[in-house]
């Protein structure tokens, strides 16, 4: 198995600031991902981060949005920036350590107001 | 990415069994079947997969149809836990951790 640690688990912001969230895992993986989760949906795929190179993003999400870091092996961040109410929701990090299934953190719930 | 069907929404009683369908008619032919839940307030969990056999694991069992364009997770003994929120996602390649989700299916477990 994976522990992955995101950080914060919530967060009250204010519009047109930007957030930053953290993601960290018990060991090295080659990439994480990032999703959201809109109230009442389903999670949808932002972005895979491979460390030493660029967050690779999904349609309808852009990097000037959702800035990704990738410093090292076991962690990645995620800004929200310029937030609007829109941007309201749980935003999950995960990983594919054993190739066979994915590991999810607890997500950050992220209200916008 | 393979089109999902899943029943919006099921019950059960505690202690009894419980099938929870999908239909992947799209499915390509070297895509695992994944199923993973949610349970409140937390993110998604890992239940089970398979390719084209049955499989059995402490949490479920996965039956795959013979022309693999429908899926079943069975879980044998519902409990109050059990209540979550499952998807039937087809994934493979060089990732599973590259998922695309649908809108699952909520289990409704009954004491």
């Amino acid at each position: 198995s994976a522990v992955i640690s995101q950080k914060p688990s919530r967060d009250i912001c204010q519009r047109g600031t930007s957030l930053t969230i953290q993601c960290q895992v018990d060991s090295q993986v080659t990439m994480m991902f990032w999703y959201r989760q809109q109230p009442g949906q389903s999670l949808t795929l932002i972005a895979t981060a491979n460390q030493g190179s660029e967050a690779t993003y999904e349609s309808g999400f852009v990097i000037d949005k959702f800035p990704i870091s990738r410093p090292n092996l076991t962690f990645s961040t995620l800004t929200v920036s310029n937030m609007s109410p829109e941007d309201s929701s749980i935003y999950l990090c995960s990983v594919d350590r054993t190739n066979t299934e994915a590991f999810f953190g607890q997500g950050t719930r992220l209200t916008v107001v | 990415d393979a089109k999902t069907t899943q029943p919006n929404s099921m019950e059960s009683n505690e202690e009894e069994p419980v099938h929870l369908p999908c239909n992947h008619s799209t499915i390509s032919g070297t895509d695992y079947i994944h199923w993973y839940r949610q349970l409140p307030s937390q993110g998604p969990e890992y239940v089970i997969h398979g390719l084209t056999s049955n499989v059995n694991n402490r949490m479920a069992s996965l039956a795959i149809a013979e022309d693999r364009k429908s899926s079943t997770l069975i879980l044998h003994r519902a409990t109050l836990r059990d209540a979550a929120v499952y998807y039937c996602i087809p994934a493979g390649g060089t990732s599973y951790g590259k998922l695309t989700f649908g809108q699952g299916t909520i289990l409704t477990v009954h004491p």
